[in-house]
């Protein structure tokens, strides 16, 4: 099946700082998703990201699905941005999540 | 415009009981996809249910099993349980299934003692 592999696995930032997170993965796909995961458990939808470039003010991704990676950009990181942060690709009608990458950001 | 619900958000039960858990997707929505997630793991997907009907299936034991009703709410059922299953079980909905963005509920703590 599918893989999906992030980096880094954990990340440690000052409040300030930019911060690139990335998402390899092993087939063509035509569905890929960025999540974070608050201390509480909610995962919110940051973006659904099949391929090019989408913004939401300091959060920006990039997918570049013909060498089949993605990269998820933080800047001015703030203290809520902490969590963890999940790529995931579709196959069929699933979502194949990565282990995540786990971003403290202290102020 | 509510989001996803779950329900309860803890639960506590011992080997060999049974458990439902339930789920109310956002307003729009018609199919409702349930994931595993074990603590420090990404969510592992179950299955999702469409039109009332199991539509694709993970890898995962027969003991899980599911329901779609009309109003599109769903349950996830899981009989004789194990250590194992203690997890964050998550639901998420979305329009059509296949090339839509997913929304998550919050979740149901699940430990097994």
């Amino acid at each position: 099946g599918i893989q999906v592999e992030q980096s880094p696995p954990d990340l440690i930032l000052q409040e300030g700082a930019n911060s690139t997170l990335r998402c390899n993965f092993s087939d063509s796909v035509n569905n890929l998703q960025w999540f974070h995961q608050n201390p509480w458990g909610q995962l919110i939808n940051l973006f659904y990201i099949p391929s090019g470039t989408k913004q939401n003010g300091r959060l920006s991704a990039t997918t570049v699905a013909t060498e089949r990676y993605s990269l998820l950009y933080i800047s001015s990181s703030q203290t809520t941005d902490s969590g963890v942060y999940f790529c995931a690709v579709k196959a069929g009608t699933a979502l194949i999540f990565g282990k995540g990458t786990t971003l403290s950001v202290s102020s | 415009d509510a989001g996803v619900t779950q329900s309860p958000t803890h639960l506590i039960k011992t080997r060999g009981q049974q458990v439902t858990l339930r789920c109310s997707p956002k307003s729009g929505h018609d199919t409702v996809s349930w994931y595993q997630q074990a603590l420090g793991q990404g969510p592992q997907f179950i299955f999702q249910y469409y039109e009332e009907e199991e539509r694709q299936r993970g890898n995962f034991p027969d003991r899980f099993s599911g329901h779609q009703f009309p109003n599109y709410s769903s349950e996830l059922n899981v009989n004789a349980l194990l250590l194992g299953d203690s997890a964050l079980y998550l639901c998420a909905s979305s329009l059509d299934g296949y090339n839509e963005k997913l929304f998550f509920g919050s979740g149901t703590q699940l430990s097994v003692l």
